[in-house]
């Protein structure tokens, strides 16, 4: 069974600093996608990067990055010069691929609170 | 384009009782999973459906089903409310599927007493 271990509970950092959310996961799959959520207060889910495992390249969007080792099984987030408006929780998430349908699922960790301090 | 909608938002029952939640997807989105979320268990999968067709399943007793319909709506029932099904549910809609962006739905708040 697949398991996503997110190990900080909470985090806080100052306005405009860089911080990392880190993420464990393990399976015995080869072929899987990695995703990180964010959950801010009140608001609904939304998706902040995905990964491919196949993909060696760390995906970025804008501010945000990972840093995928394939073979350590681990996914940690990096949120750069972060903003007020990244104050939520984030939630790393598995989803297996496998030949055929009926299986699979997405696999959520327990979550890191993340406050942005002004 | 309208987002992902939930209906009920919040819903109060009694242990016994049955309960249907409903989910719109964004236009065009043709899967949709539902998701319970809980303070002690977290975020966890119930199923998935596609084209009216559940493609997925989760680790959940029997007594949570759901359906879609044509129009890619869908419902989820849960029968026989125990105080543990007091929840979060979270819907979402994709494209294509698990793999897919997730897009999320604001949740319908359920409580059981």
């Amino acid at each position: 069974a697949q398991t996503v271990t997110q190990s900080q509970p909470e985090m806080s950092v100052q306005e405009a600093e860089t911080v990392t959310l880190s993420c464990t996961y393990d399976t015995s799959e080869n072929n899987y996608y990695l995703f990180w959520y964010k959950q801010p207060p009140s608001r609904q889910m939304i998706l902040v990067i995905r990964q491919e495992a196949y993909k060696q390249q760390n995906a970025t969007e804008n501010r945000f990055s990972v840093n995928f080792q394939k073979a350590a099984k681990s996914f940690s987030l990096k949120i750069s010069d972060s903003q007020l408006g990244d104050t939520a929780m984030y939630f790393c998430a598995f989803m297996n691929l496998l030949s055929n349908f009926g299986n699979e699922k997405l696999t959520f960790g327990t979550g890191t609170r993340l406050t942005i301090i002004p | 384009k309208a987002g992902v909608t939930q209906t009920p938002r919040y819903l109060i029952k009694t242990r016994g009782q049955q309960v249907t939640l409903s989910c719109s997807p964004i236009s065009g989105h043709r899967s949709v999973s539902w998701y319970q979320q809980t303070p002690g268990q977290g975020l966890q999968f119930l199923f998935e459906y596609f084209s009216e067709t559940q493609r997925n399943k989760g680790n959940f007793p029997g007594r949570f089903s759901g359906r879609q319909f044509s129009n890619s709506r869908s419902e989820m029932n849960v029968s026989t409310l125990e105080l543990g099904d007091s929840a979060l549910y979270l819907c979402a809609s994709s494209l294509g599927g698990l793999t897919d962006t997730q897009y999320f739905g604001p949740g319908t708040r359920l409580t059981v007493l």
